[in-house]
């Protein structure tokens, strides 16, 4: 089945360690999304990609960034991982810029 | 403002019960209109979506929603709720080429 893969679903880090989330898709879809999701909370768009072209939203940190190396796969980085930086994030594709595919999500804990 | 509103954080209803969950907008058009269901742990699964036509779309699992586009609402419906239903959904909206706006969403849990 077509699909939105992301791993590891559990990732543990250290406070200011670097850490990179991967996302893969079989969907072929053009668009991807990273959003960062706190408990109890919806999600947040952090920056998607349109083909190779990167959207950050104006009040994503500057510690989270993304790489597409290909339409496969999506990367978000985050350099200096923070306490406040614990959280799901989701990653989304989308063929059309209306409906989103959403991945498992990935669970960062910082320590 | 563009903004989602789900105006209930937790909703409580009996198994076998019926269930609405209630998500207005507020867009100077009429957006595309998403449900989302979310259980814990887990990344957000599409249960219907509104594009135009049919005001009264039918989803998976049984859900259904309706626009209505006086009241600017697309609240999202079920007969009967399963146990399993219990999770968190999100209504979403979203007009074409922009981002996709989520409302805070709503808890549902479902006592047998």
């Amino acid at each position: 089945d077509a699909m939105v893969i992301q791993n590891p679903r559990y990732q543990v880090t250290q406070f200011g360690k670097p850490v990179t989330l991967s996302c893969s898709q079989t969907l072929n879809h053009n668009v991807m999304y990273w959003y960062q999701q706190k408990s109890s909370q919806a999600p947040k768009l952090l920056f998607h990609y349109y083909d190779k072209d990167f959207n950050n939203e104006a009040d994503t940190p500057d510690n989270f960034q993304s790489r597409r190396p290909n339409t496969s796969f999506c990367f978000l980085d985050i350099r200096s991982p923070g306490l406040g930086d614990a959280a799901m994030y989701l990653c989304a594709t989308s063929r059309d810029r209306i409906e989103q595919f959403f991945g498992p999500g990935t669970r960062l804990t910082v320590l | 403002a563009q903004s989602v509103t789900q105006p209930d954080i937790h909703i409580t209803v009996s198994e076998g019960a019926s269930l609405e969950l209630r998500c207005n907008y507020s867009y100077g058009a009429t957006p595309y209109l998403f449900w989302y269901v979310q259980s814990p742990g887990q990344g957000l699964q599409l249960l219907l979506k509104y594009f135009s036509g049919d005001t009264l779309v039918q989803g998976i699992k049984g859900f259904e929603a309706e626009f209505k586009r006086s009241q600017s609402s697309f609240n999202l419906r079920k007969p009967s709720v399963h146990w399993s239903d219990a999770a968190e959904y999100f209504c979403a909206v979203a007009l074409y080429g922009n981002k996709l706006v989520f409302g805070a969403g709503t808890i549902l849990r479902v006592k047998s």
